[in-house]
Order: structure tokens, then sequence, then C-alpha cells
């Protein structure tokens, strides 16, 4: 069965902290994904990767950065919390032009 | 224009009726088409896939798709009360390795 399982389902960070958001998959797929939901925007892309160590900017990069050092993990990291980062953050994975499996979502406060 | 839009609703829909969910996208060059369904406060996922045109049937959904109008569609039969949820489109497109979602249909099957 396939999973991608991100580190925290919800969590509450002050502003202005570095915080780290993990994802693991263990399908084996090339492509990882980050995205963001906010009530009637839909999921918008932050970042993605196609290979370890490769990373491409989505439709809104800025305020956060990430990290692909093994195929399987791929980290989102906001360089400094602000509010306007509150957030539901979805991981996903893919093989090809397959579908995205995604992980269960971090629901992320920045107070 | 956004690259793949849909009616937000919410769509309200008798149980046993029929519902319609529709999407456009604006890349011609896009190969695979996808339906999510997302239930409040969990992640997306995949309910059907189709890549050629025509329809796509499993169960009690059809996709169906149609590549000179840029358009795609999703019928469910016999909706039931648990199909109450958000249904998101998403579009891959082979030259920017990207999936690309639609903002999303909410949909209320009424018992």
């Amino acid at each position: 069965d396939v999973k991608v399982t991100q580190s925290s389902r919800y969590l509450v960070k002050r502003t202005g902290e570095k915080v780290f958001l993990e994802c693991v998959q263990d399908m084996d797929h090339e492509n990882m994904f980050w995205y963001r939901q906010d009530p009637g925007l839909g999921l918008r892309l932050i970042y993605f990767s196609y290979d370890v160590k490769m990373k491409e900017k989505g439709d809104i990069p800025e305020g956060y950065s990430v990290s692909r050092e093994k195929k399987e993990r791929f980290s989102l990291i906001l360089e400094s919390a602000s509010t306007n980062q509150t957030s539901m953050y979805l991981c996903a994975s893919r093989r090809g032009i397959t579908e995205a499996f995604f992980g269960q979502g971090t629901r992320l406060t920045v107070v | 224009q956004k690259e793949v839009e849909q009616n937000s609703g919410p769509l309200s829909v008798p149980e046993g009726a029929i519902a319609s969910l529709n999407c456009t996208y604006s890349d011609r060059g896009s190969q695979s088409f996808f339906w999510y369904r997302q239930y409040s406060g969990k992640s997306p996922e995949l309910i059907m896939f189709i890549y050629s045109n025509g329809d796509k049937e499993d169960g009690r959904f059809t996709a169906q798709l149609n590549k000179a109008s840029q358009y795609v569609s999703l019928l469910i039969r016999d909706s039931q009360p648990s199909d109450s949820a958000t249904y998101l489109c998403a579009v891959f497109n082979t030259g920017g390795f990207k999936t690309i979602f639609g903002a999303g249909t909410r949909l209320f099957v009424k018992a």
C-alpha cells in the first residue's frame, strides 16, 4: 500500500521561527511536491523536486526553501515564519505522469 | 486565465441523482487528467484518471475528456450523502513536470 507520511498533523509556531516540515514516501517515486491549500484558492504549488538534490520553484516559492538529500524524503523549510504562512501544507509524490499520492497534511498555525 | 478552472459551487443534488462536475484547462499540451475527492480536513484522494478522449467508467463514476474543447468532466451516478466532498480536477503538463490543480467544486448530496 502506497504511503506518504508527513511528520506532523498539527503545528503551532511563533512568528520569526524557522520551521521544518518533513515528508517521506515509501514508493520510490522520483517526483515530490509541496503544496499549500487555502480556502477559495485551492492547492498552490510551492516547490517540487524531480530527483535527489534537484528542486524547482513552483508558483509561490517566496518565504520557503526545500531540501531533498535522499529520494524518499522532501523537506519544506519556512526560513522565518509569518502569520500569512498559516495554512494546510500537503506533500505529494508521483512517478512519471501517473497520479500524485498525498500525505495526510500538516495544519500549520503561525502566531 | 487560470490554468485549470472549476466552478466552486456548492453543487447540491438529491440522493440518487447524477452529479455532474466540470473542469476546463488552458494548456493544449496537457496529457493526463485526474479527479480527486477531498473530505473536509483530509488530504485529496484519487478517484479517477483519464488519458484519452472519450469516456472512462469505474463503478458509479464516469470521467469524460474532450481535448479539442479542453474540457474534463466527472459524472457521479446514484449520488450518496457520503459523496459530499470537494472534487479537485488536476491536469499534468509534461513540459513543466507539474500537476496543476483546480480550486475544487464543493458537492452536497442531500438525503
